[in-house]
């Protein structure tokens, strides 16, 4: 079954700590990652993906995330956060182009406070 | 490029009541998708076009639930005698042709009473 496991529910960090955001994943063929995030009130922002190629994936506002295959994982990190970081985060996987899955299944979320 | 809209962004209404959102997709956004969010909890997927066609719908799509996109452009989510548990955000994304992002719009926030 294909699903997406995001297994901190809340996490606290200090302002200028960094930041490591756990994502474990399911899927039958190569998938899709993606890390969207969302702010009270806003929609969801894609922040990265991965397709293919460098494991290591750049995104904005500073954020980036490494695709391990052999963990089933795509955590997301930060060296220095920001107050502004404060949000929810999802872990997304979908399918590829012309597959049959198209949608994106997210995981349940994570919710980052900032400690000033 | 103005990103996906959708209207209203907020809906109240009273158990058994029908409801219809709106979706404008991005343009020339040939892909179309609905989601829904309840609280605490990731989108989970609804439905999907590809242009007007309705290509996929999840088991969570009741039959008290309907989507058009008539002419390939923007699409409508109907409830039909709405139900407490209805209460939820729902979401209308967006992909392009040859692309395999999809981009979210703000939502729309329905409560039922």
């Amino acid at each position: 079954a294909q699903s997406v496991t995001q297994p901190d529910i809340h996490i606290t960090v200090s302002e200028g700590a960094s930041l490591e955001l756990r994502c474990n994943y399911s899927y039958g063929a190569t998938p899709y990652l993606f890390w969207y995030v969302q702010s009270p009130g806003q929609g969801l922002q894609l922040l990265l993906k991965y397709f293919s190629g460098d494991t290591l994936v750049q995104g904005i506002k500073g954020f980036e995330a490494e695709f391990k295959r052999s963990q089933s994982s795509f955590n997301l990190r930060k060296p220095s956060v920001h107050w502004s970081d404060a949000a929810e985060y999802f872990c997304a996987v979908g399918g590829r182009l012309g597959s049959s899955a198209s949608k994106i299944i997210f995981g349940s979320g994570t919710r980052l406070s900032i400690r000033p | 490029d103005t990103g996906v809209s959708q209207d209203p962004r907020h809906k109240i209404t009273k158990r058994g009541q029908n409801v219809t959102f709106r979706c404008d997709p991005i343009s020339e956004h040939n892909r179309l998708y609905w989601y829904r969010q309840t609280l605490g909890q990731g989108p989970e997927f609804l439905t999907y076009f590809q242009n007007e066609a309705q290509l996929e719908k999840s088991r969570l799509l009741s039959d008290r639930f309907s989507a058009e996109r008539p002419k390939g452009s923007f699409s409508t989510l109907e409830i039909q005698r709405t139900e407490q548990g209805d209460s939820a955000m729902y979401l209308c994304a967006s992909r392009p042709t040859g692309g395999d992002t999809q981009y979210f719009g703000p939502g729309t926030r329905l409560t039922v009473l």
